[in-house]
């Protein structure tokens, strides 16, 4: 049950896109189509962005999606606002059980 | 609307036993798996446990498999965490979460707001 790999950090201008990685095993998210996203603001509980690797919950703006390669998933934020700033995690379905990513905080130029 | 609301926090000692409750409304409990999730200060979120909707299976990671317990009682709208055996290692932020069903899936759909559990001598 090791973290999924993501890059601690990444930034964009508003605007401007950014996509931040996350790198599991064909143990989790290589075998699952049941990868998701969260994000979290300081002092504040996660709030889901993305499930099933690239749908939406109702009332996520739609700049936000996914995508899966093999045992990497992506998370991309387009036309990046101010309020995007913010910790991301992903997480996986590993059979009986579940794993986060190390999280990305993304920074808003 | 969905609410989850944790309680039972504190500080503990070293070896000694604690148990969270999260009290559940604004859906039907007895239909969704739960989670619990913990965040240690300053560190990202870490899985802990679930159970089953009508709690005749749990899982846990394998960090505190052994130690602790999770359970839930439909009839209240709540679940738990029982918690022994503590380690310094175990101070975190306790989220509790509700498992996606069929709208999202296995997801963590909503969240509470956390209780602190701080283990410390």
């Amino acid at each position: 049950q090791s973290a999924l790999t993501q890059p601690p950090s990444a930034s964009g201008s508003p605007g401007q896109s950014v996509t931040i990685s996350c790198t599991g095993t064909s143990s989790d998210v290589g075998s699952y189509k049941y990868v998701s996203w969260y994000q979290q603001h300081p002092g504040k509980a996660p709030k889901l962005m993305i499930f099933e690797v690239s749908k939406r919950p109702s009332g996520v703006p739609a700049r936000f999606s996914g995508s899966k390669s093999g045992n990497t998933a992506s998370l991309t934020v387009s036309g990046l606002q101010a309020e995007d700033e913010a910790d991301y995690y992903c997480s996986s379905y590993a059979g009986f059980s579940y794993v986060f990513g190390t999280g990305t905080k993304v920074t808003v130029l | 609307q969905v609410q989850l609301v944790e309680s039972g926090g504190g500080v503990v000692q070293p070896g000694r036993s604690l148990r969270l409750s999260c009290a559940a409304s604004g859906f039907t409990f007895s239909s969704y798996k739960m989670h619990w999730v913990r965040q240690a200060p300053g560190k990202g979120l870490e899985w802990v446990a679930v159970i089953s909707y009508d709690g005749s299976n749990q899982y846990y990671a394998d960090s505190v498999k052994g130690r602790f317990t999770i359970s839930r009682d439909n009839s209240k709208n709540s679940f738990y965490l029982q918690m022994n055996s503590l380690r310094d290692e175990d101070t975190a932020l306790f989220y509790c979460a509700r498992g996606g069903g069929a709208a999202a899936g296995r997801a963590f759909d909503y969240w509470g707001q956390g209780t602190l559990v701080t283990v410390s001598s």
